[in-house]
């Protein structure tokens, strides 16, 4: 399995302004996800993060809106640029595993809730 | 394109009674499906993950099943308790076994077990 963690929990930001997003686990893993959740919808996918590589954003999200870094197997940062209400969301940090006792199991961290106003 | 669905939104039961969450998919082609829990305002708790091999796989007083020729996953939760009450989401990796395979999720199914 995978502990990870988030910082912030939450924060309220005032429009324009800037939030970076930390993850930790507390195992080396290749690939991190993160992942927004909307007020009362499911998860969508903003990007992959790979150690020693640029992230790969999905259909809809770009990197200067969500610039991430990968510094180490262990870590990634997410930042949320000149925030506007609609960026109110929760946003995930992801691991995935694999190995013989959790085969390609994905886990999540708690996340974190961003209020913008 | 996989797709994934859960019906319905929403679910209230007495405590009690068993719970059967249900989530479809299009691509019968499914490497695995991964069964996860949410409480509100809270990040996604792991709780069942079946391979494509598996028809089933059980935790404590949970089973979900795996029909791959009918698209459906099926979570049973058996004896509910108030605590079981969140939001329920099934998510499969799209493309399938690729090396940037994503997750893609179910809307979820909100269930609410009265005492």
């Amino acid at each position: 399995s995978a502990v990870i963690s988030q910082k912030p929990s939450r924060d309220i930001c005032q429009r324009g302004t800037s939030l970076t997003i930390q993850c930790q686990v507390d195992s080396q893993v290749t690939m991190m996800f993160w992942y927004r959740q909307q007020p009362g919808q499911s998860l969508t996918l903003i990007a992959t993060a790979n150690q020693g590589s640029e992230a790969t954003y999905e259909s809809g999200f770009v990197i200067d809106k969500f610039p991430i870094s990968r510094p180490n197997l262990t870590f990634s940062t997410l930042t949320v640029s000149n925030m506007s209400p609609e960026d109110s969301s929760i946003y995930l940090c992801s691991v995935r595993t694999s190995g013989a006792q959790s085969t390609d199991t994905q886990y999540f961290g708690p996340g974190t809730r961003l209020t913008v106003l | 394109k996989q797709e994934v669905t859960q019906i319905p939104a929403a679910l209230s039961v007495p405590e009690g009674e068993n719970l059967v969450l249900n989530c479809s998919f299009t691509d019968s082609a499914i490497y695995n499906l991964q069964w996860f829990r949410q409480d509100p305002g809270k990040g996604l708790t792991s709780l069942l993950l079946i391979q494509s091999s598996q028809r089933e796989q059980t935790s404590g007083r949970l089973n979900a099943s795996l029909d791959k020729s009918s698209g459906r996953s099926t979570l049973y939760i058996a004896a509910s308790q108030p605590g079981d009450s969140a939001t329920y989401l099934c998510a499969a990796p799209f493309p399938l076994k690729a090396a940037g395979n994503k997750l893609t999720f179910g809307g979820g199914t909100r269930v609410l077990v009265k005492p």
